[in-house]
């Protein structure tokens, strides 16, 4: 079944800790990104990718980093986790429409990050 | 730039009656629009969107949105809200002109639906 994946759904762990936040989607889509959800609701975009090899600063700043090595793949890693990281983070892809118009994005179900 | 408003943080509304999430938004050229609804501890399921054609849009779960170019606005709207419809609603806006397909969302509205 196509589909998003976001693995761990919730990841608690100490300051300092290297993590690396898995996302994959198996519908062929071209374009994936990460958003931030802070504790008051509001999601920022902090990553995005067009395709494999291409990588893009989203809106928000982070101190994350992303790869785009498989167009099904587009991992997120913190090389030294802080309180600060503590919020949710959602994977989403999209593609588009025959007709040139982008599609709507689907959404992982989430990481929970909590850094202690 | 793109930008969203949702400007009610939280809706109450009781069971059986309408249910209006307010969107306005702002773009340079003309907008793609978009809600998406989000229930506790997921990620955000796609309701509904304009693109172009008709303002009036019908989207899942029997909502639906109108689009009104004069008031840049795209409310959602439910003619009989259920128990079941109580989460986090978002409203999102592409610019046509803006390359790619960043999304920029507003800042969510709590819909509480009371038995």
């Amino acid at each position: 079944e196509a589909d998003i994946y976001q693995t761990p759904r919730y990841l608690v762990i100490g300051t300092g800790k290297k993590i690396t936040l898995e996302c994959s989607q198996t519908m062929g889509h071209d374009k994936m990104y990460w958003y931030q959800q802070d504790p008051g609701m509001e999601l920022h975009l902090i990553h995005y990718s067009y395709g494999v090899n291409s990588t893009e600063k989203g809106d928000l700043s982070s101190e994350s980093t992303v790869s785009r090595i498989r167009t099904e793949h587009f991992p997120l890693t913190l090389e030294s986790a802080r309180p600060s990281h503590t919020s949710q983070y959602l994977c989403a892809s999209s593609d588009a429409a025959v007709s040139g118009i982008y599609n709507e994005q689907f959404f992982g179900p989430g990481t929970r990050l909590t850094v202690l | 730039a793109q930008s969203v408003a949702q400007p009610e943080d939280q809706v109450n509304v009781a069971e059986g009656n309408p249910l209006t999430v307010k969107c306005t938004y702002s773009v340079s050229g003309n907008p793609y629009l978009f809600w998406y609804v989000q229930y506790p501890n997921r990620g955000l399921q796609f309701l509904l969107k304009y693109i172009t054609g008709d303002n009036l849009v019908k989207g899942s779960y029997g909502f639906e949105a109108e689009f009104n170019k004069s008031q840049t606005s795209f409310h959602l709207k439910k003619p009989s809200a259920l128990v079941s419809d109580s989460a986090l609603y978002f409203c999102a806006v592409r610019d046509m002109r803006a390359a790619g397909n960043k999304l920029t969302f507003g800042g969510g509205t709590r819909v509480l639906v009371k038995p």
